[in-house]
Parts: C-alpha cells; structure tokens; sequence
C-alpha cells in the first residue's frame, strides 16, 4: 500500500528566511504526481506545488520549489523568504496516475515569527 | 470562476441522527471526491465519482456512509445514524477530465454530540 510520511508535526521559521519541510513515501508504482497542500486555519485546502514523477526537473512556484529524489522517494518542500500568510498546515499527497485517490501524510504546523 | 463549495459549513448534530453534506463541484470538473479530516490528522479518501461510471466506494468506512451525484454536478454525502466517531471536516475536491489535480472546497465541520 501507498504511505506518505511527513516526520516533522511542528516548524517553526523567522520572516524572511527559508524552510524545507519532509516528506518521504512508499509505492511500487513508476508513474505517479506528488503534491504539497497548503491548509490554513480557513480550512481550505490550496494546492502549492506538483511533480509529475517522470519529470527530472524539480518543481517550482515563485517562492515553493521541490526538492524531488525519486530514487529515494523523496519529496520535500522548499519556502524562501517566508511570510506571515505562509503560516498553515502542509500536507504532501500522492496519487498513482490514472488513479483516483490523494493519499496524504499527517501534515506539518508550520509557524512564522515575525 | 467559481470554486468548489460546501454547504452546510459547520454542522451540530445529535448521535443517531442522520445528516446530509453538500458539494457542488467546479463546473465542467467531471471526477468529484468527498475525503474525511480527522482532527489533527490528513484526509482520508471516502468516495470518488468518474462521469457516469460507477464510483469508487472503497473508502468509505461503514454502510452507514453513503453518497449520490447526479450527472457531473452536485454531490451529496450522507451519513447515517451518527455516532461521535464521525466528528470531522468532510471535504469535497474536483477535477477536470484531463488534469489530475484536485481542488478542494472549504468543507463541512460536523460534530456529533
């Protein structure tokens, strides 16, 4: 079975500055998407960043890029120049493609301080 | 364009009782997803709806959970005969034919007292 696993529950980062949240996960699957969440307390899930996992090149959005090694399973989320509306939940998520479901890992409490 | 939206937000219900959740996907997504989020916890995945195809059921997690879509519309989950155990935000995401990702409306928060 598909498993994700975020080892950090809580982390905390100064304004400005950067930080990586984990992620690893389990499949016997070649050809699957990973994805990191964004919930802040409004509950609304966002959609931050995705990696096909055939691509070699890391995913970026503005300030979120991936740090994607497949060999490893491997998937974790870069912040730079963190900000007080970065403050939320983060989820990572994989789904096998052409499958249905999001498998989703325990999430990460990330905190800005100003 | 408008998103995916959930109506009720919050619902208070009494063990035993019986509720209904409302999802009304992004227009034009064809593939609608209700997930359970235990407090504290990730989504679990309950339901999937492909078009006119059968769903995919396998994540409910008793009989007492049941859902319908009509078409590629709205989307109801129902649960019955609540227990305290069903507390939780139900959150319902779509997608379009083409694309995988999943956006997600804000979701209900249930508690059952």
């Amino acid at each position: 079975a598909q498993t994700v696993t975020q080892s950090q529950p809580e982390m905390s980062v100064q304004e400005a500055e950067t930080v990586t949240l984990s992620c690893t996960y389990d499949t016997s699957e070649s050809d699957y998407y990973l994805f990191w969440y964004k919930q802040p307390p409004s509950r609304q899930m966002i959609l931050v960043i995705r990696q096909e996992a055939y691509k070699q090149q890391n995913a970026t959005e503005n300030r979120f890029s991936v740090n994607f090694q497949k060999a490893a399973k491997s998937f974790s989320l870069k912040i730079s120049d963190s900000q007080l509306g970065d403050a939320a939940m983060y989820f990572c998520a994989y789904q096998v493609q052409g499958a249905q479901k999001l498998v989703f890992g325990q999430g990460t409490r990330l905190t800005i301080n100003p | 364009g408008a998103g995916v939206s959930q109506s009720p937000s919050n619902k208070v219900t009494e063990k035993g009782k019986d509720v209904e959740l409302r999802c009304d996907p992004i227009s034009g997504h064809t593939a609608l997803y209700w997930y359970r989020q235990r407090l504290g916890q990730g989504l679990e995945f309950l339901i999937y709806f492909q078009g006119n195809s059968a769903p995919d059921k396998s994540g409910l997690p008793s009989d007492r959970f049941s859902a319908e879509r009509t078409g590629e519309s709205v989307s109801t989950l129902t649960i019955q005969r609540t227990q305290q155990e069903d507390s939780a935000v139900y959150l319902c995401a779509s997608s379009s034919r083409r694309k995988e990702t999943q956006y997600f409306g804000p979701g209900t928060r249930l508690l059952v007292l």
